[in-house]
Protein backbone atom coordinates (compact mmCIF):
# COMPACT_ATOMS: atom_id res chain seq x y z
CA UNK A 1 0.00 0.00 0.00
CA UNK A 2 1.12 3.03 -0.98
CA UNK A 3 0.02 5.47 1.18
CA UNK A 4 -2.06 8.70 0.51
CA UNK A 5 -0.02 10.54 -2.43
CA UNK A 6 0.05 13.87 -2.88
CA UNK A 7 1.70 16.38 -4.92
CA UNK A 8 3.52 18.73 -5.73
CA UNK A 9 5.55 17.90 -1.91
CA UNK A 10 6.23 21.94 -2.34
CA UNK A 11 5.18 24.65 -4.63
CA UNK A 12 6.26 28.12 -5.18
CA UNK A 13 4.17 30.42 -7.14
CA UNK A 14 3.48 34.37 -7.46
CA UNK A 15 0.25 35.94 -6.27
CA UNK A 16 -2.37 36.15 -8.53
CA UNK A 17 -1.61 32.34 -10.01
CA UNK A 18 -3.37 29.85 -10.23
CA UNK A 19 -2.91 26.83 -8.16
CA UNK A 20 -3.63 22.76 -8.02
CA UNK A 21 -2.73 20.44 -5.41
CA UNK A 22 -3.15 17.25 -6.24
CA UNK A 23 -4.40 13.78 -4.24
CA UNK A 24 -4.44 10.16 -4.31
CA UNK A 25 -6.16 8.16 -1.51
CA UNK A 26 -5.78 4.78 -0.25
CA UNK A 27 -7.93 1.91 -2.40
CA UNK A 28 -10.65 1.22 -0.93
CA UNK A 29 -10.96 4.30 1.56
CA UNK A 30 -14.40 6.20 0.82
CA UNK A 31 -13.56 9.65 3.07
CA UNK A 32 -11.54 11.89 1.86
CA UNK A 33 -10.28 15.45 3.44
CA UNK A 34 -8.50 18.78 2.86
CA UNK A 35 -6.63 20.08 5.71
CA UNK A 36 -4.74 23.35 5.94
CA UNK A 37 -1.70 23.62 8.44
CA UNK A 38 -0.95 27.29 9.62
CA UNK A 39 1.46 28.25 12.99
CA UNK A 40 -1.43 30.70 13.84
CA UNK A 41 -4.67 28.20 12.97
CA UNK A 42 -3.50 24.68 13.53
CA UNK A 43 -4.84 22.35 11.83
CA UNK A 44 -8.37 23.13 9.69
CA UNK A 45 -10.34 20.88 7.83
CA UNK A 46 -11.54 22.49 4.66
CA UNK A 47 -13.91 19.89 2.81
CA UNK A 48 -14.45 16.71 2.89
CA UNK A 49 -15.85 14.09 0.68
CA UNK A 50 -17.83 11.03 1.70
CA UNK A 51 -17.89 8.40 -1.43
CA UNK A 52 -16.76 11.20 -4.08
CA UNK A 53 -19.70 13.91 -2.84
CA UNK A 54 -18.76 16.62 -1.29
CA UNK A 55 -20.20 16.81 1.88
CA UNK A 56 -18.84 19.54 4.44
CA UNK A 57 -17.03 22.58 2.52
CA UNK A 58 -17.79 25.50 5.49
CA UNK A 59 -14.48 25.32 5.95
CA UNK A 60 -13.34 26.53 2.71
CA UNK A 61 -11.91 30.17 3.12
CA UNK A 62 -13.30 31.82 0.38
CA UNK A 63 -14.72 31.45 -3.25
CA UNK A 64 -10.97 31.32 -4.55
CA UNK A 65 -10.61 28.02 -3.04
CA UNK A 66 -12.57 24.94 -4.62
CA UNK A 67 -12.17 21.61 -4.48
CA UNK A 68 -13.28 17.96 -6.37
CA UNK A 69 -13.17 14.35 -6.51
CA UNK A 70 -14.16 13.25 -9.94
CA UNK A 71 -13.46 9.63 -8.90
CA UNK A 72 -12.50 7.44 -6.21
CA UNK A 73 -9.16 7.72 -6.77
CA UNK A 74 -8.41 11.21 -7.36
CA UNK A 75 -8.88 14.77 -5.89
CA UNK A 76 -7.85 18.27 -6.44
CA UNK A 77 -7.83 21.28 -4.69
CA UNK A 78 -7.66 24.52 -6.42
CA UNK A 79 -7.01 28.13 -5.53
CA UNK A 80 -7.39 31.07 -7.75
CA UNK A 81 -6.25 33.54 -7.64
CA UNK A 82 -3.79 33.03 -5.11
CA UNK A 83 -2.63 35.30 -2.56
CA UNK A 84 0.25 35.01 0.49
CA UNK A 85 -1.56 34.16 3.50
CA UNK A 86 -2.85 30.87 1.25
CA UNK A 87 0.91 30.22 2.23
CA UNK A 88 0.85 27.17 4.34
CA UNK A 89 0.56 23.20 3.96
CA UNK A 90 -1.82 21.62 2.77
CA UNK A 91 -2.79 17.31 3.90
CA UNK A 92 -4.84 15.29 2.56
CA UNK A 93 -6.28 12.17 4.54
CA UNK A 94 -8.43 9.63 3.22
CA UNK A 95 -10.33 7.03 5.73
CA UNK A 96 -12.66 4.05 5.65
CA UNK A 97 -16.07 4.80 7.27
CA UNK A 98 -18.22 1.69 8.46
CA UNK A 99 -21.50 1.81 9.86
CA UNK A 100 -21.07 2.91 13.49
CA UNK A 101 -17.30 2.07 13.06
CA UNK A 102 -14.42 4.99 13.18
CA UNK A 103 -10.83 4.63 11.66
CA UNK A 104 -8.11 7.36 12.21
CA UNK A 105 -7.01 8.79 8.84
CA UNK A 106 -4.49 8.09 6.62
CA UNK A 107 -2.68 11.36 5.88
CA UNK A 108 -0.38 12.34 2.96
CA UNK A 109 2.81 13.96 3.37
CA UNK A 110 1.51 17.19 2.90
CA UNK A 111 2.32 20.35 -0.16
CA UNK A 112 4.14 23.33 1.29
CA UNK A 113 2.56 26.01 -0.43
CA UNK A 114 4.47 29.25 -0.68
CA UNK A 115 2.97 32.30 -2.38
CA UNK A 116 4.81 35.16 -2.92
CA UNK B 1 -19.12 22.18 18.26
CA UNK B 2 -16.48 19.70 19.41
CA UNK B 3 -13.40 21.57 20.64
CA UNK B 4 -9.96 19.72 21.75
CA UNK B 5 -7.81 21.76 23.82
CA UNK B 6 -4.14 20.56 24.77
CA UNK B 7 -2.74 23.03 27.33
CA UNK B 8 1.01 22.54 26.83
CA UNK B 9 2.22 24.42 23.70
CA UNK B 10 6.16 22.89 24.59
CA UNK B 11 7.82 20.42 27.19
CA UNK B 12 10.59 18.91 27.10
CA UNK B 13 11.84 15.32 28.61
CA UNK B 14 15.16 13.68 29.24
CA UNK B 15 15.96 10.49 27.43
CA UNK B 16 14.81 7.31 28.89
CA UNK B 17 12.10 8.91 31.06
CA UNK B 18 8.48 9.48 30.73
CA UNK B 19 6.43 12.51 29.98
CA UNK B 20 2.33 12.96 29.66
CA UNK B 21 0.62 14.95 27.55
CA UNK B 22 -2.41 16.90 28.70
CA UNK B 23 -5.53 16.76 26.38
CA UNK B 24 -9.20 17.68 27.17
CA UNK B 25 -12.16 18.05 24.84
CA UNK B 26 -15.40 19.69 25.07
CA UNK B 27 -18.82 17.35 23.21
CA UNK B 28 -22.32 16.67 24.49
CA UNK B 29 -21.70 13.07 22.60
CA UNK B 30 -21.59 9.90 23.87
CA UNK B 31 -20.27 7.67 21.17
CA UNK B 32 -16.93 9.27 19.49
CA UNK B 33 -13.37 8.14 19.28
CA UNK B 34 -9.89 9.85 20.62
CA UNK B 35 -6.86 10.00 18.87
CA UNK B 36 -3.03 10.89 19.54
CA UNK B 37 -0.93 11.78 16.17
CA UNK B 38 2.25 12.65 15.77
CA UNK B 39 4.34 15.28 13.56
CA UNK B 40 7.90 14.78 13.55
CA UNK B 41 10.01 17.59 11.18
CA UNK B 42 9.35 15.61 7.86
CA UNK B 43 5.77 16.54 8.38
CA UNK B 44 4.13 13.55 8.20
CA UNK B 45 1.17 12.59 10.13
CA UNK B 46 1.60 9.79 11.82
CA UNK B 47 -1.50 8.08 14.29
CA UNK B 48 0.11 6.77 17.54
CA UNK B 49 -3.05 5.30 18.99
CA UNK B 50 -6.56 5.17 19.18
CA UNK B 51 -9.46 4.98 22.18
CA UNK B 52 -13.26 3.99 21.53
CA UNK B 53 -15.35 6.37 23.85
CA UNK B 54 -17.32 3.13 25.11
CA UNK B 55 -14.21 1.49 25.88
CA UNK B 56 -13.23 1.83 29.51
CA UNK B 57 -9.77 0.17 29.38
CA UNK B 58 -7.07 2.86 27.92
CA UNK B 59 -5.35 2.03 24.56
CA UNK B 60 -1.75 1.19 24.61
CA UNK B 61 0.77 0.56 21.84
CA UNK B 62 4.19 -0.54 23.09
CA UNK B 63 5.68 2.77 24.74
CA UNK B 64 2.35 4.92 24.14
CA UNK B 65 -0.58 4.47 26.49
CA UNK B 66 -3.12 6.73 27.20
CA UNK B 67 -5.44 7.81 30.63
CA UNK B 68 -8.91 8.08 29.48
CA UNK B 69 -11.37 10.04 31.75
CA UNK B 70 -14.51 10.17 30.54
CA UNK B 71 -16.68 11.55 32.88
CA UNK B 72 -13.50 14.27 33.33
CA UNK B 73 -13.32 14.50 29.20
CA UNK B 74 -9.45 14.12 29.64
CA UNK B 75 -7.77 12.17 27.31
CA UNK B 76 -3.48 12.22 28.25
CA UNK B 77 -0.75 10.76 26.19
CA UNK B 78 1.89 8.82 28.25
CA UNK B 79 5.40 7.92 26.55
CA UNK B 80 7.62 5.42 28.53
CA UNK B 81 11.32 4.96 28.10
CA UNK B 82 11.22 8.62 25.77
CA UNK B 83 13.50 8.30 22.77
CA UNK B 84 15.27 10.85 20.80
CA UNK B 85 12.81 9.88 17.37
CA UNK B 86 9.79 10.67 20.02
CA UNK B 87 10.41 14.50 18.79
CA UNK B 88 7.91 15.47 17.06
CA UNK B 89 4.44 17.60 17.24
CA UNK B 90 1.72 15.72 18.74
CA UNK B 91 -2.32 16.22 18.20
CA UNK B 92 -4.78 15.72 20.30
CA UNK B 93 -8.18 14.80 17.67
CA UNK B 94 -12.03 14.16 18.48
CA UNK B 95 -13.98 12.02 16.12
CA UNK B 96 -17.53 11.64 15.59
CA UNK B 97 -20.03 10.27 13.16
CA UNK B 98 -21.24 13.64 11.04
CA UNK B 99 -23.95 13.80 8.17
CA UNK B 100 -24.14 11.35 5.26
CA UNK B 101 -22.21 8.79 7.20
CA UNK B 102 -18.69 9.90 7.73
CA UNK B 103 -16.32 10.52 10.33
CA UNK B 104 -14.89 14.15 11.09
CA UNK B 105 -11.43 14.68 13.43
CA UNK B 106 -10.84 17.87 14.87
CA UNK B 107 -7.43 18.49 16.27
CA UNK B 108 -6.26 20.57 19.13
CA UNK B 109 -3.45 23.15 18.16
CA UNK B 110 -0.63 20.31 19.12
CA UNK B 111 2.43 19.95 22.06
CA UNK B 112 5.74 19.90 20.26
CA UNK B 113 7.77 17.74 22.54
CA UNK B 114 11.47 17.49 22.64
CA UNK B 115 13.48 14.70 24.03
CA UNK B 116 16.79 15.90 25.33
CA UNK B 117 19.50 13.50 25.44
Amino acid sequence: DAGVIQSPRHEVTEMGQEVTLRCKPISGHNSLFWYRQTMMRGLELLIYFNNNVPIDDSGMPEDRFSAKMPNASFSTLKIQPSEPRDSAVYFCASSFAQGAVGYGYTFGSGTRLTVV
Amino acid sequence: AQTVTQSQPEMSVQEAETVTLSCTYDTSENNYYLFWYKQPPSRQMILVIRQEAYKQQNATENRFSVNFQKAAKSFSLKISDSQLGDTAMYFCAFMMLSGAGSYQLTFGKGTKLSVIP
